[in-house]
């Protein structure tokens, strides 16, 4: 089993939707988690930290599920610029290391 | 504030060539990654520093890749020779470092083709 597991979708969803996906993590330790947007042949750049019980910033909203170990995005009225592939990064507490999953790929269609 | 910054954007070479990439990372973050990606993956670690001192370079394949970061500040990453399997984006990342300090900063990459 990968350390960090991710449904490499696409998602196909139409404007205005609601969307969520979800990432899986093998090490019970972990205490943070990152989700990344990357963009079509660019860098990935930081969406969201989730430290505790998740958190919401503006139509984006992380959870944590430490029980399942899991965390999910959850993506409101999706817009046509939300597709990218979303990426999470969970970190190793022994060496602060993140390990990374292989992202998940969103289409927003009009 | 300035991202990272890395150069050149793109390199084409042939096997079994020299090739060097260059980072600048964020003013003030002393941990600096170098990661691959390869299309549909998520990044790889390749070497990891703080400051000066390189703390994790497992991943590293060192028969061919070496990396160094001078004064704690910009970083290299060399590989000689390159192989046919070495094409991939090679991203540099910053962070302040430590515990609540890892959100990672990417710069925008070199995309490394080996014909």
């Amino acid at each position: 089993r990968k350390e960090v597991e991710q449904d490499p979708g696409p998602f196909n969803v139409p404007e205005g939707a609601t969307v969520a996906f979800n990432c899986t993590y093998s090490n019970s330790a972990s205490q943070s988690f990152f989700w990344y947007r990357q963009d079509c042949r660019k860098e990935p750049k930081l969406l969201m930290s989730v430290y505790s019980s998740g958190n919401e910033d503006g139509r984006f909203t992380a959870q944590l599920n430490r029980a399942s170990q899991y965390i999910s995005l959850l993506i409101r009225d999706s817009k046509l610029s939300d597709s990218a592939t979303y990426l999470c990064a969970v970190e190793l507490e022994s060496n602060y290391q993140l390990i990374w999953g292989a992202g998940t790929k969103l289409i927003i269609k009009p | 504030e300035a991202g990272v910054v890395q150069s050149p954007r793109y390199k084409i070479i042939e096997k079994k060539q020299p090739v060097a990439f260059w980072c600048n990372p964020i003013s003030g973050h002393n941990t600096l990654y170098w990661y691959l990606q390869n299309l549909g993956q998520g990044p790889e670690l390749l070497i990891r520093y703080e400051n000066e001192e390189a703390v994790d370079d497992s991943q590293l394949p060192k028969d061919r890749f070496s990396a160094e970061r001078l004064k704690g500040v910009d970083s290299t990453l060399k590989i000689q020779p390159a192989e046919l399997g070495d094409s991939a984006v090679y991203l540099c990342a910053s962070s302040l470092g430590g515990p609540k300090g890892n959100t990672q900063y990417f710069g925008p990459g070199t995309r490394l083709t080996v014909l």
